[in-house]
């Protein structure tokens, strides 16, 4: 079992460029997370899917939008990156309330 | 706004101590709390989470629960230098018939040997 996956590791975006990040988990969790983590702060909920199908907003949601592909994948875009955006990005499924998080995505905008 | 507050730190006791971390959250029809440990660099894992008021043991790890207080925390009995790292406290809440985690900034816990 890989637990959750996350690709890239790394990324440097130009302001303004798009990118997709990918999350994808294999313990059949029903429930899945975005989140950020910026030095000194929590980890903040951008996006989550409660099952299949669906996808509510989290805390701070602005700039990004979230695709639930199938129950195994969800995945992350920024459609025109901005500096603001630079942090450490995470994904999450849990079942039913605790939550396994993925390696991370460390994303700089310059 | 829900809201889970801890201590940023850094906690900084010697190895063999009891180290005890404290997080306090708003939402007083939260139910489910949740200790995660993050390294530096790494992603946050879970070791703990306690539903009902009192204490839960695991191991070295004692969960406590005060819902009436609004506190809950984390014991670490006989502290190591691998236990070094940032403890993020985590409030379960209801969202439209969802539970949605809120997570505090997290407690740096410093063992020296």
């Amino acid at each position: 079992n890989a637990g959750v996956t996350q690709t890239p590791k790394f990324q440097v975006l130009k302001t303004g460029q798009s990118m997709t990040l990918q999350c994808a988990q294999d313990m059949n969790h029903n429930s899945m997370y975005w989140y950020r983590q910026d030095p000194g702060m929590g980890l903040r909920l951008i996006y989550y899917s409660a099952s299949e199908g669906t996808t509510d907003k989290g805390e701070v949601p602005n700039g990004y939008n979230v695709s639930r592909l199938n129950k195994r994948e969800f995945s992350l875009r920024l459609e025109s990156a901005a500096p603001s955006q630079t942090s450490v990005y995470f994904c999450a499924s849990s079942v039913p309330y605790e939550q396994y998080f993925g390696p991370g995505t460390r994303l700089t905008v310059t | 706004q829900k809201e889970v507050e801890q201590n940023s730190g850094p906690l900084s006791v010697p190895e063999g101590a009891i180290a005890s971390l404290n997080c306090t959250y708003s939402d007083r029809g939260s139910q489910s709390f949740f200790w995660y440990r993050q390294y530096s660099g790494k992603s946050p894992e879970l070791i703990m989470f306690i539903y009902s008021n009192g204490d839960k043991e695991d191991g070295r790890f004692t969960a406590q629960l005060n819902k009436a207080s609004q506190y809950v925390s984390l014991l670490i009995r006989d502290s190591q230098p691998s236990d070094s790292a940032t403890y993020l406290c985590a409030v379960l809440h209801a969202s439209g018939g969802s539970y949605i985690p809120t997570f505090g900034r997290g407690t740096s816990l410093i063992v020296h040997p």
